[in-house]
């Protein structure tokens, strides 16, 4: 069955650098979308993308974030100047047309 | 602003036992509901979508019930299994976003 996968599964930034996140939708899909758990709290929405660009956002999603599909299989999230905060495993969706949302098994960041 | 609520926390059965896992939610103008299984360090495995418009969904020894008028849905688990150990994750689709809840860990004794 075609997965959701995302690189890489673990990452270790030093607070104030950029990271980005990377993911491979499944290939039919259609609608893409990011998550974060900070650990021991609930799952969170930061935004979904479709037809190249923001469908929905977050109040967490804000100018330190954006997402990009740089191709035609790559889905990514960029955060700037990141915070000790910002350490979360991020999760990335994706569906099709009246589909369930498939996700991946995540990216643990951990800002020093 | 949705607010989906999970209950108990945590939970710990004998094997063999059948359990009921409660997620209630604020806002009844949503799609759709979806309970996921989480493993650790995993990502999301969804386990049962009911629409709207539907009652009850069925998999296996799951089985979830959605009353969206009082803002409530279950999840059945028959015949427990250790391999049933996990945390259980309920979310409602509002057309927008997901708004989860805060999980149930569930643990299945052998």
């Amino acid at each position: 069955e075609p997965e959701v996968t995302q690189t890489p599964s673990h990452q270790v930034t030093q607070m104030g650098q950029e990271v980005i996140l990377r993911c491979v939708p499944i290939s039919n899909h259609l609608y893409f979308y990011w998550y974060r758990q900070i650990l021991g709290q609930k799952v969170e929405f930061l935004v979904s993308f479709y037809n190249n660009e923001i469908s929905e956002k977050s109040e967490i999603f804000d100018d330190q974030f954006s997402v990009e599909r740089p191709d035609g299989s790559n889905f990514t999230l960029k955060i700037r100047s990141t915070k000790l905060e910002d350490s979360a495993m991020y999760f990335c969706a994706s569906r099709g047309d009246s589909k369930p949302q498939h996700f991946g098994d995540g990216t643990r960041l951990s800002i020093l | 602003k949705q607010e989906v609520t999970q209950i108990p926390a945590a939970l710990s059965v004998p094997e063999g036992e059948n359990l009921v896992l409660n997620c209630s939610f604020t806002d009844s103008a949503i799609y759709n509901l979806q309970w996921f299984r989480q493993d650790p360090g995993k990502g999301l495995t969804s386990l049962l979508l009911i629409q709207s418009s539907q009652r009850e969904q069925t998999s296996g020894r799951l089985n979830a019930s959605l009353d969206k008028s009082s803002g409530r849905s279950t999840l059945y688990i028959a015949a427990s299994q250790p391999g049933d150990s996990a945390t259980y994750l309920c979310a409602v689709w509002t057309g927008n976003q997901f708004y989860f809840g805060t999980g149930t860990s569930l643990t299945v004794i052998p």
